[in-house]
């Protein structure tokens, strides 16, 4: 399968603290990015980082990128409670439009 | 509008009948996609638009799923004869489609519960 893989599945902090967000795909990439989705509706692009850039900053986001590993990570530094949400990762890969998105990371962040 | 605009925010139908969901893209993006998404599962691709053609119809799930797109705006995906394992949220996005490295705006969903 194609699907990208995330890790963990969920995860649980408290507020302050910082989460990471790991996908990893199995093939070349042309780029690579991170969506947020609140309560199983709409999506909201996050970050994109392209095959040829290592690490992204944006905000208390920090996304790095390994093409060796194939894997990304995704940061959130200083987590609020609104940042409890789920975070998917996509990627774009070849001549094909469509995104290859992972299954998602649930991430719970307590007062 | 300023954003993707997608309707009816939840449909209910009974097995067997057929349904249309509707989405109206941002202005100007030529390109439109539609996603499935299950409880708890990731986006699955259905279709994908560059203005009024699909180059891509590849993730249809079967003949009963059919979409058009006219005027390079409103878009429709259409399921007839639903079943049970139909229902699902079913998202629209839109991008300028500059090229490889452009982002997804997507809309609220549409929630689809097929009885």
């Amino acid at each position: 399968s194609q699907q990208g893989e995330e890790d963990p599945q969920a995860l649980s902090i408290q507020e302050g603290e910082n989460a990471t967000m790991n996908c990893s795909y199995k093939t070349s990439i042309n780029n690579l990015q991170w969506y947020r989705q609140n309560s199983g509706r709409g999506l909201v692009h996050l970050i994109l980082i392209r095959s040829n850039e290592r690490e992204k900053h944006s905000g208390r986001l920090r996304v790095t990128l390994d093409t060796s590993k194939k894997s990304s990570s995704l940061l959130i530094t200083a987590s609020r409670a609104a940042d409890t949400a789920s975070y998917f990762c996509a990627y774009s890969a070849g001549n094909n439009r469509k995104l290859i998105w992972g299954l998602g990371t649930s991430l719970a962040v307590n007062p | 509008g300023a954003g993707v605009s997608q309707s009816p925010s939840n449909k209910v139908t009974e097995k067997g009948k057929d349904v249309e969901l509707r989405c109206d893209p941002i202005s100007g993006h030529t390109a439109l996609y539609w996603y499935r998404q299950s409880l708890g599962q990731g986006l699955e691709f259905l279709i994908y638009f560059q203005g009024n053609s699909a180059p891509d119809k590849s993730g249809l799930p079967s003949d009963r799923f059919s979409a058009e797109r006219t005027g390079g705006s409103v878009s429709t995906l259409t399921i007839q004869r639903t079943q049970q394992e139909d229902s699902a949220v079913y998202l629209c996005a839109s991008s300028l489609d500059t090229g490889s490295n452009e982002k997804l705006f997507f809309g609220s969903g549409t929630q689809l519960s097929v009885l």
